[in-house]
């Protein structure tokens, strides 16, 4: 089975960088997602993450480590349309169809 | 464009009464699932499908039915709704060779 931790909540000021932790515990992986949710919205695509290293997407980087069962989201020069909830969801061997998904973290960008 | 769509968008409905949440997605994608989402519980799968006739339970399946006779739709039945199924429902496609999960906009229901 998986186990996934996010914080429950964090905030962070508009134009500043916050960082929000995924940590897992799986039997086996094969990738993770990051999806962002505003409230009572579908969740929307950010980053996929395979292998290990950095991944840059304008505004938003991802970061995964195999090893250590961690991954991040960075979120830079917040902006207040950034405040919602950020889900991580791993995915088992043998595709998504036993994805998990995290509780989500609920980010508050203040002025 | 691609995307899923799930409807009705808001459903309230009383204990007992049949119903079904419709979701059709035009990406011509093999695996098509059903989440609801409870707040501090995150996403939990109810049902999931790889292919034409052939689906799986999910963790959370109790009290739910789902059909898979068309690649395209995948609908959600509650044959007798009770007030605990309360919640916000998500349908989402993807591809068998993998990628991101395409989320339908969801269905708030309530059951009085």
């Amino acid at each position: 089975g998986q186990n996934i931790d996010q914080p429950t909540e964090m905030t962070a000021t508009e134009g500043a960088i916050v960082q929000i932790n995924c940590t897992y515990q799986t039997s086996g992986f094969n990738g993770l997602f990051w999806y962002q949710q505003h409230a009572g919205e579908a969740p929307t695509f950010l980053s996929y993450n395979v292998l290990d290293g950095l991944e840059e997407k304008g505004r938003f980087s991802s970061f995964l480590s195999r090893s250590k069962g961690y991954s991040y989201l960075l979120l830079k020069e917040l902006q207040m349309k950034d405040s919602a909830s950020y889900l991580c969801a791993v995915i088992p061997p043998g595709g998504y169809q036993k994805v998990t998904f995290g509780t989500g973290t609920k980010l508050q960008v203040i002025p | 464009e691609a995307q899923v769509t799930q409807n009705p968008r808001y459903l309230i409905t009383v204990t007992g009464k049949k119903l079904t949440v419709t979701c059709s997605q035009n990406m011509n994608h093999e695996y098509m699932s059903w989440y609801r989402q409870d707040p501090g519980l995150g996403l939990r799968q109810i049902y999931y499908s790889m292919n034409v006739e052939v689906t799986d339970k999910g963790d959370v399946p109790e009290g739910y039915k789902v059909s898979r006779k068309e690649k395209r739709n995948f609908p959600l039945i509650l044959e007798s709704p009770s007030p605990n199924q309360t919640s916000l429902y998500f349908c989402a496609s993807g591809s068998r060779t993998g990628g991101k999960l395409f989320f339908g906009s969801g269905t708030q229901l309530s059951v009085l």
